[in-house]
Order: structure tokens, then sequence, then C-alpha cells
């Protein structure tokens, strides 16, 4: 089972960012916190991943809390190509345990 | 470079009958999977492969699902009968190696509807 939570659904303005939570209160002290998404008709893309601090790449900015129980995607300008399912899973660097684990994600509508 | 390949897109066929996916990973990946995601569900994990040999086929229905990795590149994955609950999306994926973070790429999966 997928040891994230997040929203169902969210909606967002063309333009503005977009706030992803995600809670993952068990996280263990070497499991990583990975973002991928999904566009409609597509495989998964990975976006970002972190371990404890916040990281930034071209794509999102990751902001992981201080006690890592939580953590927030932000994609700082919306377009309506990031419309997609957004998934946020924990995972260890090693072994079978560091398989990908998918839940449902988050349904991410981009309107304009 | 070019991406994770996977054939065919689409692919219908009726119950009992069977049917082959084939993947080719992205050039001098060494890890390659196999995820079954239905309808309104994350992918889910089938079968990893470290070059030609098995690494975890915990979540392979074995008694149907059968995958192999010759010469650790090409993959395929068959389903020997099908179900009408293996209707889903098949997708393969490609890793560089199996160590630390390793970023998964995935192809855009084969849509199997079972009659």
């Amino acid at each position: 089972d997928a040891k994230t939570t997040q929203p169902t659904s969210m909606d967002c303005a063309e333009g503005r960012a977009a706030n992803l939570p995600c809670n993952h209160s068990t996280i263990s002290g070497n499991e990583y916190v990975y973002w991928y998404r999904q566009i409609h008709s597509q495989g998964p893309q990975y976006i970002i991943h972190g371990l404890k601090n916040n990281e930034t790449n071209e794509m999102a900015s990751l902001i992981i809390t201080e006690d890592r129980k939580s953590s927030t995607l932000i994609l700082p300008h919306a377009t309506l190509r990031d419309t997609a399912v957004y998934y946020c899973i924990v995972r260890v660097e090693w072994g079978s345990q560091g398989n990908l684990i998918f839940g449902k994600g988050t349904k991410l509508s981009v309107k304009p | 470079e070019a991406g994770v390949a996977q054939s065919p897109r689409y692919k219908i066929i009726e119950k009992r009958q069977s049917v082959a996916f084939w993947c080719n990973p992205i050039s001098g990946h060494a890890t390659l999977y196999w995820y079954q995601q239905i309808l309104g569900q994350g992918p889910k994990l089938l079968i990893q492969f470290q070059n030609n040999g098995v690494v975890d086929d915990s979540q392979l229905p074995k008694d149907r699902f059968s995958a192999e990795r010759l010469k650790g590149v090409d993959s395929t994955l068959k389903i020997q009968p099908a179900k009408l609950e293996d209707s889903a999306v098949y997708l393969c994926a490609s890793s560089p190696k199996r160590d630390s973070a390793d970023t998964q790429y995935f192809g855009p999966g084969t849509r199997l509807t079972v009659l």
C-alpha cells in the first residue's frame, strides 16, 4: 500500500502557482520523497525528489517540512500542459523496498 | 535520446486468449520494470529485471503472467490465458542502474482490453 496521502483533485488557474500537498507521517529516516506525474495517455514522468532539504529544478520545487511528515510540490507558473495526475511516493534507495509504490495521486486541472 | 518504446499501443482480445507485449528500454539501462495500471489507480509493479535476471516478481500472477528479458535488453510480458480483470494499461520502465535514487523512465504503455 502507498505510504502517502494526497487530495483526490485540485484546480489551479493558468499562470498561477500550483501547490500540491502530500502527507507521509510514517516516513522513515532513510526514505526519500519522490514526485511523478502522469499526463493523460502517457506513462508517468519523474519530476523531483528529496530527502530533507528543499529541492528545486527546472520543473518544480519540493518543500519538505522539518519533521519530514509532509511535503508540498510547487509548480511556480502552471500551464495547461501541467494538467495531470501527480503522485507523491516515499521510497528507500536500496532493495525491493526501494520500488515505486503509487497511490491514486492528485488530479490537477489547470484552467484558463 | 530515444525513450522507452512499447508495442502494441492498443490490444483487444477475448477472455482465455493469449497476448504478448514488447518493451525496448533506453539504451544502456540495466534495470527494466513492468507495471500494471488499472483504470483510476496508480501503476502497480509486476516484475523487475536487473540485466536479464529477475530481481522482484512478487506481484506477478505467475499462473497466467510470464516475462522475460533475453540478452538484458528487450523484454516481453505475456498473459496466458487472459481474464476480464486483466484489462489495464501495461507500462514498461527502465532505469540506468539499481542503486542510489534511480529515476525510472516510462514508456507510453499498452492498453489491453479483454472482452
